[in-house]
C-alpha cells in the first residue's frame, strides 16, 4: 500500500536556526497536508499543496510540493521557541490518507 | 469556532469492558475519522464514515467498530478492551470533494486499559 516517510524522525536546533522536514510518498499524490501538533495537543492544520511544483508561504514557513507530486518540504526560517512540535505530513486519496509519522522539532532558547 | 469535541480526554477502563468514545462536530462535515496515535507509529487510521450510515475500515480495525448514526456523531466502540489498545485516540472531520484531505481534529481522548 501507500506508504509516506517523513525526515528526519527529530531535529534539534537553537533558535534562530533553519529548520526542514521532509515528506517522501511511494505513489504520486493527488495533494498533501501539512499539519503542526504542540506537545500535549492535537494536530491542526496547516497548508494544503495541490499543484506540482506549488510553492506557499506562511511568514517563516515555506511549503514545497515537488514537481512530481511524490515529495515535500516544510522549511522554517529562523526558528523560535513557538515552532516546537511535531510537524505532520499526510496524501492520500479516496479518504485513505496515510499520515508521515512526524517529525519532532526541538528549538533550545 | 469551528469544533470536533471528544467526549472524554481521559479513560481507565478494564480489560475485557466495553468502551465508547464519542466524537461530535458542528462544521456540518460529511467525513468523519478516527485515528489511534502510538509514540513511534504515527497516526494510524482506524475507521472512517463518508456519509450517515457508512463505514470503512481504515489501515488498523481489528478490535474496534464504529457507528454514525447522525452527521454529526461519529463513535468509536472497543467491544471488549485488551491492554495493546491503550493509547491516544484523535477524531477528525472534513469536508466531502476538494476539502476532504484537510482534517479537523479532536483534542484526544487518552485511554488507559488495566
Amino acid at each position: 500500500g501507500q506508504q509516506v516517510m517523513q525526515i528526519p524522525q527529530y531535529q534539534h536546533v537553537q533558535e534562530g536556526e533553519d529548520f526542514t522536514t521532509y515528506c517522501n510518498s511511494s505513489t504520486t499524490l493527488s495533494n498533501i497536508q501539512w499539519y503542526k501538533q504542540r506537545p500535549g495537543g492535537h494536530p491542526v492544520f496547516l497548508i494544503q499543496l495541490v499543484k506540482s511544483g506549488e510553492v506557499k508561504k506562511q511568514k517563516r514557513l515555506t511549503f514545497q510540493f515537488g514537481e512530481a507530486k511524490k515529495n515535500s518540504s516544510l522549511h522554517i526560517t529562523a526558528t523560535q521557541t513557538t515552532d516546537v512540535g511535531t510537524y505532520f505530513c499526510n496524501g492520500g486519496s479516496n479518504y485513505k490518507l496515510t499520515f508521515g509519522k512526524g517529525t519532532l522539532l526541538t528549538v533550545n532558547p | 469556532d469551528v469544533k470536533v469535541t471528544q467526549s472524554s480526554r481521559y479513560l481507565v477502563k478494564r480489560t475485557g469492558e466495553k468502551v465508547f468514545l464519542e466524537c461530535v462536530q458542528d462544521m456540518d462535515h460529511e467525513n468523519m475519522f478516527w485515528y489511534r496515535q502510538d509514540p513511534g507509529l504515527g497516526l494510524r487510521l482506524i475507521y472512517f464514515s463518508y456519509d450517515v450510515k457508512m463505514k470503512e475500515k481504515g489501515d488498523i480495525p481489528e478490535g474496534y467498530s464504529v457507528s454514525r448514526e447522525k452527521k454529526e456523531r461519529f463513535s468509536l466502540i472497543l467491544e471488549s478492551a485488551s491492554t495493546n489498545q491503550t493509547s491516544m485516540y484523535l477524531c477528525a472531520s472534513s469536508f466531502r470533494g476538494v476539502g476532504a484531505n484537510v482534517l479537523t481534529f479532536g483534542a484526544g481522548s487518552r485511554l488507559t486499559v488495566l
